[in-house]
């Protein structure tokens, strides 16, 4: 079964600073997805990374795909307290089936 | 356009009742996916629904079951409800495969 690795599962940083988040996945996958969810709603798209190379950048997010690492990252640069949230990556097979990462809680403080 | 709408947002049932979710997909959409969502076990792919069948299913017992009706809305049942099964369930609309895939707001489930 396609099985999907986050981490850091929880994430505190100061408000300014930048970290990045991993996501790895266990089979070969040319779409990779980032998800946000702020506490009790539904998920918020990010990014649809859709071939090895991609890049794509969003304000203060920036996500990338390795696909021969099967390997994403989630980028944040200098971050602010509206960034606080859990962000999820996420494949899908060709059965249009999602399998998500356990998910990374992020908190900014100030 | 309207987004995907789930109803009701809320609900509490007792053990042993039934309960039935509402997801209607964004017009156009044919595909309805659904996932439960829990602290322990993540996002977890239920069933999904194509043109009034069902296409796939995930690891969940029996008493999970769905339908889709000709005007792409989808129904999700749950019978003999137990205290694990008190989730956030969401669904996904999506035009077909490798289309980006839209989510509603959930309905959160409490059995007690």
């Amino acid at each position: 079964e396609l099985k999907v690795e986050q981490n850091p599962l929880f994430l505190s940083m100061q408000e300014g600073k930048n970290y990045t988040i991993y996501c790895n996945y266990s089979t070969t996958s040319d779409r990779l997805y980032w998800y946000r969810q702020d506490p009790g709603k539904s998920l918020e798209s990010l990014f649809v990374l859709l071939s090895n190379g991609a890049v794509k950048q969003e304000g203060r997010l920036m996500a990338s795909l390795d696909t021969k690492a099967r390997l994403s990252t989630l980028h944040i640069t200098a971050a602010v307290h509206d960034l606080s949230a859990t962000y999820f990556c996420a494949v899908r097979n060709t059965g249009n089936q999602f399998y998500f990462g356990t998910g990374t809680s992020l908190t900014v403080i100030p | 356009k309207a987004g995907v709408t789930q109803t009701p947002r809320y609900l509490i049932k007792t053990r042993g009742q039934q309960v039935t979710l509402s997801c209607s997909p964004i017009s156009g959409h044919r595909s309805v996916s659904w996932y439960q969502q829990t602290p322990g076990q993540g996002l977890q792919f239920l069933f999904e629904y194509f043109s009034e069948t069902q296409r796939n299913k995930g690891n969940f017992p029996g008493r999970f079951s769905g339908r889709q009706f000709s005007n792409s809305r989808s129904e999700m049942n749950v019978s003999t409800l137990e205290l694990g099964d008190s989730a956030l369930y969401l669904c996904a609309s999506t035009e077909g495969v490798n289309t980006e895939a839209f989510f509603g707001q959930g309905t959160r489930l409490t059995v007690v």
